[in-house]
Formats: C-alpha cells, structure tokens, sequence
C-alpha cells in the first residue's frame, strides 16, 4: 500500500465550479506538501501545512493531523487552474513520500 | 531573486554511459534535494543535501550519487545509464531543514534524460 493516498485520480469540472481534492497518508509526518505541475514539467509548491489550515487567492488547503487526511480546495475554478496536483509528505526519518497526483481539468 | 536552475533541460544519453546534472538552489539555500519522476512510478525521493554533506538518501541504487559545493550547488551522478533510469529529474532546494522540515520546497523545471 502506498504511504499517501490521493483521490480523485481524475477529476473534470465546468468553470466556476468548487472542486476538492484529496490526499491521506499513514505514516508519521511534519509537514504536509501540496504542489501543482502543468505540462511541461515545472512544480510549484502550493502550500506547506504542519496543521490547520492556509488560504492562498482561491485555493484552500486544510489538514487533519489526527486522521492523516489533507484537501486542497479551488473555488470559483478556472481553466488555469488544470493541471496535476500532488501530494507529498515530510516523513520523520527525513524523506519526501509522494502521492501519484490528481489530474484537474476545467472546462471554459 | 533567481529561482531554483537546472540544466541541461534536455539530455540524450544510451545504455551504459554516465551523466551529470546541475542543480543551482536559490541564493541563501542550504539544503538542496532530488528527485526522479516517471510516468510509472511518478514522484521519488533519490536524495537530499545539506552544507556539503548528504542528509539522507531513498531507496535508489548505488549508481545514483550526488554532491553539493560550498556554495550550495548541487550535481547529482548516474553511472552505467540503463533503459529505466529515462525519466524526469527535478531539484528544489529550501532554507535549511529541507525535506524533512517544515519549510516550503522550491522546484527546478527539471532535466529531462532519455537513454537509448
């Protein structure tokens, strides 16, 4: 079983739409990753959560350390916004463990 | 500031060769990590640096290697090239606690290796 969990792997939405996407993990973590890659390659990194929750123009990101479960949250969705969205996790013995990614695509 | 510079962008390289790729972190980064990305396995940790020294390592052979100059750069080594080490490799570097930390992760645009 993979160390982080995401879902869905796809998910397609018309513009203007609210999505969330999901990430859980089950080992012991400092920080939460949650990063977005378009074609092409390049990643940024979107936000880092330790607990609670961050907000960022219209993205929100929020963890629950307690269930090993984190969402990412885009509100008022626009085609920019598609792209991979992966989830990784600072794991205590000092490595990054990754989800496979969710694949977003919005529709004009 | 400059981001985070990798390079080359694109390499060609066949079975048995060995290859180099550079990683230069933001100014002021300390800890410099790598990572392989393939359309199978995605995302993977190879290893991280930090003041020249290598912090901690995942779960790849030993032909990967890598080092990091006082002034932080990074190269990261692939010896005896085979079919599936064609993939996607990025570096991101960070302030100072790195990947195991609790500080942001800045991402290189990645090199990409093809071995024929």
């Amino acid at each position: 079983k993979n160390e982080v969990e995401q879902s869905p792997q796809n998910l397609t939405a018309q513009e203007g739409e609210f999505i969330t996407i999901n990430c859980s993990y089950s080992v012991g973590i400092s920080a939460l990753h949650w990063l977005q890659q378009h074609p092409g390659g390049g990643i940024v990194s979107l936000f880092m959560l330790s607990s609670g929750k961050k907000k960022h123009g219209r993205l929100i990101a929020t963890i629950n350390i307690q269930e090993k479960h984190s969402s990412l949250h885009i509100t008022a969705s626009h085609p920019r916004d598609s792209a991979v969205y992966i989830c990784a996790v600072s794991v205590m013995n000092n490595r990054l463990a990754f989800g496979k990614g969710n694949q977003v695509v919005v529709i004009p | 500031k400059a981001g985070v510079t990798q390079t080359p962008r694109y390499l060609i390289k066949t079975r048995g060769q060995q290859v180099t790729l550079s990683c230069s972190p933001i100014s002021g980064h300390r800890s410099v990590s790598w990572y392989q990305q393939t359309p199978g396995q995605g995302l993977q940790f190879l290893f991280e640096y930090f003041s020249e020294t290598q912090r901690n390592k995942g779960n790849f052979p030993g032909r990967f290697s890598g080092r990091q100059f006082s002034n932080s750069r990074s190269e990261m080594n692939v010896s005896t090239l085979e079919l599936g080490d064609s993939a996607l490799y990025l570096c991101a570097s960070s302030p100072g606690f790195g990947v195991g930390g609790s500080e942001k992760l800045f991402f290189g645009s990645g090199t990409q290796l093809s071995v024929l």
